[in-house]
């Protein structure tokens, strides 16, 4: 199993443009979900799925962030339009309900100048 | 709501020294807990977990023993070398209605010199 696969793994944009970040969960697990990691704020759980369907998008910042699970292998995470603040690592983790962990991906590091 | 505290670091060692981690959590049901490592430039690994009280989790000469009197679950390794140099998350699950949200505690850093 390849695990959770994240693209890209780093992504330079300036203010204002929409950014689009992707993840591929592990086969078979029907969770997924979405983390930002900044320095001072630590692991932040942005929203999460359950069968491609979102359960809990309360950690969203704000409007400007939306995300997508159209099929069990494909999720989205969008920034439109991103700001300097936004500049942080994003983590997608899938798990399955046998789990008692998740599998986390590479993360993708997102500068937005 | 769910928590966890852990000690803050960063936590600097000699090599072959001893390692604690403090992870303390307070719970609104009855969870499982994780210890995760992240390598620079990594995503989170999984390290360890136990899912019941007394139960110790172990993998890579790391433990931890779940004490739900102290509700505590504190990582320990007997001699730790540089490879262990990461950032170590403590974490729980309470598993209910469908939630299966894992909270983590803000990290601990380990640095570990020759």
């Amino acid at each position: 199993d390849a695990g959770v696969i994240q693209s890209p793994r780093h992504e330079v944009t300036e203010m204002g443009q929409e950014v689009t970040l992707r993840c591929k969960p592990i086969s078979g697990h029907d969770y997924l979900f979405w983390y930002r990691q900044t320095m001072m704020r630590g692991l932040e759980l942005l929203i999460y799925f359950n069968n491609n369907v979102p359960i809990d998008d309360s950690g969203m910042p704000e409007d400007r962030f939306s995300a997508k699970m159209p099929n069990a292998s494909f999720s989205t995470l969008k920034i439109q339009p991103s700001e300097p603040r936004d500049s942080a690592v994003y983590f997608c983790a899938s798990s399955s309900q046998e789990d008692y962990g998740y599998t986390f991906g590479s993360g993708t590091r997102l500068t937005v100048v | 709501g769910d928590s966890v505290t852990q000690m803050e670091g960063p936590v600097t060692l000699s090599e072959e020294a001893f390692l604690t981690i403090n992870c303390t959590y307070t719970a609104t049901g009855y969870p499982s807990l994780f210890w995760y490592v992240q390598y620079p430039g990594e995503g989170l690994q999984l390290l360890l977990k136990a899912t019941k009280a007394d139960d110790k989790g172990s993998n890579k000469g790391f433990e931890a023993t779940y004490r739900k009197e102290t509700t505590s679950f504190h990582l320990e390794k007997g001699s730790v070398q540089v490879s262990d140099s990461a950032v170590y998350f403590c974490a729980l699950r309470v598993s209910g209605a469908g939630s299966y949200q894992l909270t983590f505690g803000k990290g601990t850093k380990l640095s570990v010199i020759p």
